[in-house]
């Protein structure tokens, strides 16, 4: 399966802990957007990045939300001191370049706070 | 203000009628659209692209008015199958980027 990749499908953490998502974009992209969605909600735009660079970050909350995309390996969006209100399905996608292609989406990862 | 606007439904529709999903952008220098379809808690699964005036696809027919910033999507013999939230999605232009940037989706339910 050549798609885009999210570890982990479900995640729990209490509060205050860190909570770490990942995600390995399709095989030949190296574009890589993060959203959220909350129950009943539209998806958000956070992050968008491409290897080594954060190319746009207006979608990120100013604290405790951070993502990279290192040379090897994949993107993480890493969620520090957690919140109840940061419970929400995170997509990623990836696409081979921005401007007027469609992304593609992996399975999300489900982060319930307790 | 990068915005897409659809209208939540729900749309409830017996098999085999068709509809249609009207969705509206705010910034006319938008480059293209998609209509993405999202099942209850899946990820979002593209379903059209719409660069030009429209795209057709079998029972799927989407068409871009560019004067009117609005996008449609016709679907035809509605088949029980069919039964997702649809999302409008646009790049859209605003203060010297482009995001991709999503509707919160129609709901449409199909019923037997």
């Amino acid at each position: 399966n050549a798609g885009v990749m999210q570890n982990p499908r479900h995640l729990v953490r209490r509060r205050g802990q860190e909570a770490r998502l990942r995600c390995s974009p399709m095989k030949g992209h190296s574009h890589v957007y993060w959203y959220r969605q909350l129950p009943e909600e539209g998806l958000k735009f956070m992050v968008y990045l491409q290897k080594e660079n954060i190319i746009d970050e207006s979608g990120m909350p100013k604290e405790r939300f951070s993502a990279e995309f290192p040379k090897e390996g994949p993107s993480i969006l890493r969620i520090q001191q957690v919140v109840r209100g940061d419970s929400a399905a995170y997509f990623c996608a990836s696409s081979p370049q921005t401007g007027n292609q469609p992304q593609h989406f992996g399975d999300g990862t489900r982060l319930s706070i307790l | 203000r990068k915005e897409v606007e659809q209208d939540p439904g729900p749309f409830n529709v017996p098999e085999g009628a068709t509809v249609a999903f009207n969705c509206t952008y705010s910034n006319s220098a938008s480059q293209s659209f998609f209509w993405y379809r999202q099942d209850c808690r899946k990820e979002p699964k593209l379903l059209m692209s719409v660069y030009s005036s429209g795209n057709e696809d079998g029972r799927f027919t989407a068409q871009l008015n560019r004067a009117s910033q609005y996008i449609s999507l016709l679907i035809r013999d509605s088949k029980l199958s069919d039964s997702a939230t649809y999302l409008c999605v646009g790049w859209l232009s605003g203060a010297g980027s482009y995001q991709l940037t999503f509707g919160k989706g129609t709901k449409l339910s199909v019923i037997p």
